[in-house]
């Protein structure tokens, strides 16, 4: 079955770099992309970047300097990195198949602190 | 980026009675396919979102049919005929027509 997980530091310090790994199951990166959405605890959804089937990429416009999304279809594996961490960008990052949306990975917390 | 406004913030419904949620768009949701790409999605507490509803109405798989979308264009409606226990947590809707994907704000719907 269709299947999405998330892994990554729980904790970096500001001014570093985030690396996240979404690993997939189910289905084909070369057939549905997968987008990073997150949420900053007791708030809503922001969706964050995307990359499709084909290998185009997507970034939200307020993040876009600060972001990298890729992916290793070998190892059915999505890489987000974002750096210049600040202690807003503490949220759970959740990645989902996109654009359909229609499954999602349980999330990892990420905090940025000192 | 399309807004899209969320009524109510949250709803406390009893068991068995029916809640509706309202989603608005700031432009019209109906892309170049003819399609409109609204989703509803419920965040149970501590868990991921889950996609309940696509293309305005259509009930993804193993959704009861006590949950109905419907509307057009800009104005976009979740109804949850008879409400149960497991239906609690933030109802989202989410716009796929234009880029960016953009979200609601969300609905907190507790039982009474």
């Amino acid at each position: 079955q269709v299947q999405l997980k998330e892994s990554g530091p729980g904790l970096v310090q500001p001014s570093r770099t985030l690396s996240l790994t979404c690993t997939v199951s189910g289905f084909s990166l070369t057939s549905y992309g997968v987008s990073w959405v997150r949420q900053p605890p007791g708030k809503g959804l922001e969706w964050i970047a995307a990359i499709w089937s084909g290998g185009s990429t997507d970034y939200n416009s307020a993040l876009k300097s600060r972001l990298s999304i890729s992916r290793d279809t070998s190892k059915s594996q999505v890489l987000l990195k974002m750096n210049s961490l600040q202690t807003e960008d503490t949220a759970m990052y959740f990645c989902a198949r996109y654009p359909l949306f229609d499954y999602w990975g349980q999330g990892v917390m990420v905090t940025v602190s000192s | 980026d399309v807004v899209m406004t969320q009524t109510p913030v949250s709803l406390s419904v009893a068991i068995g009675q029916p809640a509706s949620i309202s989603c608005k768009s700031s432009q019209s949701l109906v892309g170049t396919s003819g399609k409109t790409y609204l989703n509803w999605l419920l965040q149970r507490p501590g868990q991921s979102p889950k996609r309940l509803i696509y293309l305005v109405s259509k009930l993804d798989s193993g959704i009861p049919d006590r949950f109905s979308g419907s509307g057009s264009e800009t104005d976009f409606t979740l109804k949850i005929s008879r409400v149960e226990a497991d239906d609690l947590g933030v109802y989202y809707c989410l716009q796929g027509t234009h880029f960016p994907d953009t979200f609601g704000a969300g609905t907190k719907l507790e039982l009474k």
